[in-house]
């Protein structure tokens, strides 16, 4: 969806870096929400915000860190990246009214 | 902490044959169910959701699904796939009492459709 933008699409990074993935939307939804996928585990809530004031944990929150800068942008940081966080990452967002989410295109990390 | 079960992991159809893909949930509470899809390099895209209502479901592309509350399963329906419906398929589930709208997923049923 067009209206969920997520930057860069694919990065390569080696182990102990510090890497920022950006997730920006058009939709003017207050919500939004940082997943990773993995092969056969399907998709994980990292971290989600319901507004600018408002982040919390999803259920594998170790290792990232999250910044909701404005309504419209939510960012996912990786503060010493590792291998085993090496997967397909996905941002999305919803509103109150039909809460059904919207997803980014995604962003390929690779840790070496 | 409920949870997401897709039995199905990798399911090869013939153009034409009739699809059927399983989804139970853990969570005994009221929930919102979503099915969504993923084509080969594609991000998710919604295939159809249930709130309340009619357990019968309509989506996109011909797909439907049927909600069993006592069976706690939401499975996806197609009476004839298509070689473009090869696709990832996901299972998803949200609590409706709780504040909490982040989605809990099934991890995933691959489809191959061959023509």
């Amino acid at each position: 969806d067009a209206d969920v933008t997520q930057t860069p699409r694919n990065r390569i990074t080696k182990t102990g870096k510090r890497i920022m993935l950006e997730c920006s939307q058009t939709k003017g939804h207050d919500r939004m929400y940082w997943y990773r996928q993995d092969p056969g585990l399907g998709l994980r809530l990292i971290y989600y915000s319901f507004d600018v004031k408002d982040i919390n944990k999803g259920e594998i929150s170790d290792g990232y860190s999250v910044s909701r800068q404005a309504q419209a942008k939510f960012s996912l940081s990786l503060e010493s990246a590792i291998p085993n966080q090496t997967a397909l990452y996905f941002c999305a967002t919803s509103d109150f009214v039909t809460d059904t989410q919207y997803f980014g295109p995604g962003t390929r990390l690779t840790v070496l | 902490a409920q949870s997401v079960s897709q039995h199905n992991h990798h399911v090869i159809l013939s153009e034409a044959a009739s699809l059927e893909l399983g989804c139970n949930y853990s969570y005994g509470g009221t929930v919102n169910l979503f099915w969504y899809v993923q084509y080969p390099g594609q991000h998710l895209q919604l295939l159809l959701k249930y709130f309340s209502g009619d357990p019968l479901v309509k989506g996109i592309k011909g797909f439907e699904a049927e909600f069993i509350k006592s069976k706690f399963s939401f499975n996806l329906r197609k009476p004839s796939v298509q070689w473009s419906d090869t696709a990832e398929y996901f299972c998803a589930v949200n609590e409706r009492a709780t504040g909490r709208r982040a989605l809990t997923f099934g991890s995933g049923t691959r489809l191959q459709v061959q023509p």
